[in-house]
C-alpha cells in the first residue's frame, strides 16, 4: 500500500536555526497537509496546501512556517528561525481529495523536531 | 467550531478484557467523526469512521465505534483486548465544508497480562 514518508524521524537543532521537514505525499494525492504534535497535546492542525498554495492555516502557521512543493513529489515544512516551543512531533498527511469522509487522510510516521 | 474531548489520557485493560476509549464532540454541523491509531514509531493509522451512515461503525483489528447524536459521543470499544493494541488512540472531526480534521488529546491504551 503506498505510504506517506517524512525524512528524517528524528532532528535536533539549535534555537534560532532554520529546519526543513520533508514529506513525500503518495503519489496521485492532490491535498497536503502539516500537523503537529506537542509532547503531551493534542495533534494540532498547521496548514492545507493544494494547486501550489495554501489553501488553509492555523493561528500557530505564522511567519515563520512556509511549506513548498518545489517538485512533484516533495513536500516541505520550513520553520525560518526555530524557537523552543518548536520542539514536537510534525506529521505530513495526504490525500486524494477535499472530502474527509470519502478520502481520509494518510499521514507520515512523524519528525520529531527538537530545538535545544 | 468543532472540537474533541477524550476522557483519560491513559487506559489500562488486561489481556481478554473489553476496551472502552471515549470520545465527545463538538459540532454545530453533522460531523464526520474518526478514530487513529498510532503505534510506537509509526504514523496515524485510520482505524474507522463515521460519514452519517450506519451508527455503529466497524474498524480493522475488531474495533467499532457507535455515533450518540443524544449524548455527542463516539466511544471505541473492543470485546477483547490484545497485546498488539497497545498503542495511542485519537478520535477526530471534521465536516463537509473543510477537508482539514481536528484532533483530541489522544488516549494511550496499556494492555495488561
Amino acid at each position: 500500500e503506498p505510504e506517506v514518508t517524512q525524512t528524517p524521524s528524528h532532528q535536533v537543532t539549535q534555537m534560532g536555526q532554520e529546519v526543513i521537514l520533508r514529506c513525500v505525499p503518495i503519489s496521485n494525492h492532490l491535498y497536503f497537509y502539516w500537523y503537529r504534535q506537542i509532547l503531551g497535546q493534542k495533534v494540532e492542525f498547521l496548514v492545507s496546501f493544494y494547486n501550489n498554495e495554501i489553501s488553509e492555516k492555523s493561528e500557530i502557521f505564522d511567519d515563520q512556517f512556509s511549506v513548498e512543493r518545489p517538485d512533484g513529489s516533495n513536500f516541505t515544512l520550513k520553520i525560518r528561525s526555530t524557537k523552543l516551543e518548536d520542539s514536537a512531533m510534525y506529521f505530513c498527511a495526504s490525500s486524494g481529495r477535499r472530502d474527509s469522509a470519502n478520502s481520509p487522510l494518510h499521514f507520515g510516521n512523524g519528525t520529531r523536531l527538537t530545538v535545544t | 467550531a468543532q472540537s474533541v474531548t477524550q476522557l483519560g489520557s491513559h487506559v489500562s485493560v488486561s489481556e481478554g478484557a473489553l476496551v472502552l476509549l471515549r470520545c465527545n464532540y463538538s459540532s454545530s454541523v453533522p460531523p464526520y467523526l474518526f478514530w487513529y491509531v498510532q503505534y510506537p514509531n509509526q504514523g496515524l493509522q485510520l482505524l474507522l469512521k463515521y460519514t452519517s451512515a450506519a451508527t455503529l461503525v466497524k474498524g480493522i483489528n475488531g474495533f467499532e465505534a457507535e455515533f450518540k447524536k443524544s449524548e455527542t459521543s463516539f466511544h471505541l470499544t473492543k470485546p477483547s483486548a490484545h497485546m498488539s493494541d497497545a498503542a495511542e488512540y485519537f478520535c477526530a472531526v471534521s465536516d463537509s465544508r473543510d477537508d482539514k480534521i481536528i484532533f483530541g488529546k489522544g488516549t494511550r491504551l496499556h494492555i495488561l497480562p
